[in-house]
């Protein structure tokens, strides 16, 4: 069955940059795209951006533009997000999240939470 | 961008009463890739509807899509106990890909 695992919860400060990984089984990895979604504390889902595993193309959120970088790796099957100069408002539970029927986002990782502050 | 905006915020219902949800866009959503989500505290979305009226896996048959265009619904037919949570919709016809405010199912 499909399974998206994702790394634990992280604390940082202001400024710092975040890596979080999300390692998939139970597919093919590189057949389907995968999402990065977020959800600070109370409030809906943003959308991050999105990678191609095959070829690595990836496409962002115009507002994260400059600060978030997503790679994968093929040989472990692993999709990462990095987001960089962290501010409080980046706290949140960022989850992968794999397409599939036409599109829409069927599987979702488990969410990891991370924490800005100083 | 096309934005979504979910109506109502919250809906105070008892079980086994029907739930209408509505999702309006700012723009036409291409070939109604539209998506209907549930999520619990503590847990990741889950999909429910695509294409705007096809249910997801093992999604239980009282939950229906429609709609296309502007204008989408999500009816739940008779609410159980386990049916409340915060829906989300979902357009993924064009980037970026945009989500509603949600709508909070509660028990009334």
């Amino acid at each position: 069955q499909v399974q998206l695992v994702q790394s634990g919860a992280e604390v940082k400060k202001p400024g710092a940059s975040v890596k979080v990984s999300c390692k998939a089984s139970g597919y093919t990895f590189t057949n389907y795209y995968m999402h990065w979604v977020r959800q600070a504390p109370g409030q809906g889902l943003e959308w991050m951006g999105i990678i191609n595993p095959s070829g690595g193309s990836t496409s962002y959120a115009q507002r994260l533009q400059g600060r978030v970088t997503m790679t994968r790796d093929t040989s472990t099957s692993t999709v990462y997000m990095e987001l960089s100069s962290l501010r409080s408002e980046d706290t949140a539970v960022y989850y992968c999240a794999r397409e599939g029927l036409s599109g829409s986002l069927g599987y979702w990782g488990q969410g990891t939470l991370v924490t800005v502050s100083s | 961008e096309i934005v979504l905006t979910q109506s109502p915020g919250t809906l105070s219902l008892s079980p086994g009463e029907r739930a209408t949800l509505s999702c309006g866009a700012s723009q036409s959503v291409s070939s109604s890739y539209l998506a209907w989500y549930q999520q619990k505290p503590g847990q990741p979305p889950r999909l429910l509807i695509y294409g705007a009226s096809s249910r997801a896996t093992g999604i239980p048959d009282r939950f229906s899509g429609s709609g296309s265009g502007t204008d989408f619904t999500l009816t739940i037919s008779r609410l159980e106990p386990e049916d409340f949570a915060v829906y989300y919709c979902q357009q993924y016809g064009s980037s970026p890909l945009t989500f509603g405010g949600g709508t909070k199912v509660e028990i009334k």
